[in-house]
């Protein structure tokens, strides 16, 4: 069965240094999510992403994070200057375009911690 | 915005006993509600979902209710077994709007079935 992809699996970063998630999704699927947990809470969404362009995002999703799909496989997260608050496990989800909703499936997921 | 209430947070059964989980929304136009199951550290995986056409919908031991009116919808997890054991979460999203279909989670219930 097809998976969503993430990479790293683990990302130790500095507070204030530049970070850049990557996501390669299921490759027929055209909508694409970033979500975040922090450690034993539960799962926030960040942003969503459609024909090259956001469709939505949240509060938490400010003008520190960026999304890009620079190629037809890859969907990245940037966040330009870290903060402690940013340590989390951030989920890349996407699913298939289709009338109503379809699952999203999700990554593994990458730990990002802030020091 | 959309809130997703869950209880309880925690939850033993003994194997073989019948699990329940609820989840109540707050946006009246919520449609689609899924239900992910997360082993510690890993993805969350879909495990059954509902559209709001529908009152309730069942695969196998698992079995998920709708009630649109009172807005709220539950998990059921019947003859448990060991494995059924991690942290369960709803979610619920808005009508499917051109990748707009954000998900929503609650705050998750961690199940533990008793050997």
């Amino acid at each position: 069965e097809p998976e969503v992809t993430q990479t790293p699996s683990h990302q130790v970063t500095q507070m204030g240094q530049e970070v850049i998630l990557r996501c390669v999704p299921i490759s027929n699927h055209l909508y694409f999510y970033w979500y975040r947990q922090i450690l034993g809470q539960k799962v926030e969404f960040l942003v969503s992403f459609y024909n090259n362009e956001i469709s939505e995002k949240s509060e938490i999703f400010d003008d520190q994070f960026s999304v890009e799909r620079p190629d037809g496989s890859n969907f990245t997260l940037k966040i330009r200057s870290t903060k402690l608050e940013d340590s989390a496990m951030y989920f890349c989800a996407s699913s298939w375009p289709s009338g109503g909703h379809q699952p999203q499936h999700f990554g593994d997921g990458t730990r990002l911690s802030i020091l | 915005g959309e809130n997703v209430e869950q209880h309880p947070s925690t939850l033993s059964v003994q194997e073989g006993d019948s699990a329940v989980i609820k989840c109540t929304y707050s946006d009246s136009a919520s449609n689609y509600f899924p239900w992910y199951k997360q082993e510690l550290g890993k993805r969350p995986q879909l495990i059954i979902d509902i559209r709001s056409n529908v009152g309730e919908k069942k695969d196998q031991r698992i079995a998920v209710t709708l009630n649109k009116t009172a807005k709220h919808f539950s998990l059921h997890i019947t003859e448990t077994q060991p494995e059924d054991s991690a942290v369960y979460f709803c979610a619920a999203s808005p009508p499917s709007n051109f990748g707009n279909e954000k998900l929503t989670f609650g705050t998750g219930t961690r199940l533990t079935i008793i050997p």
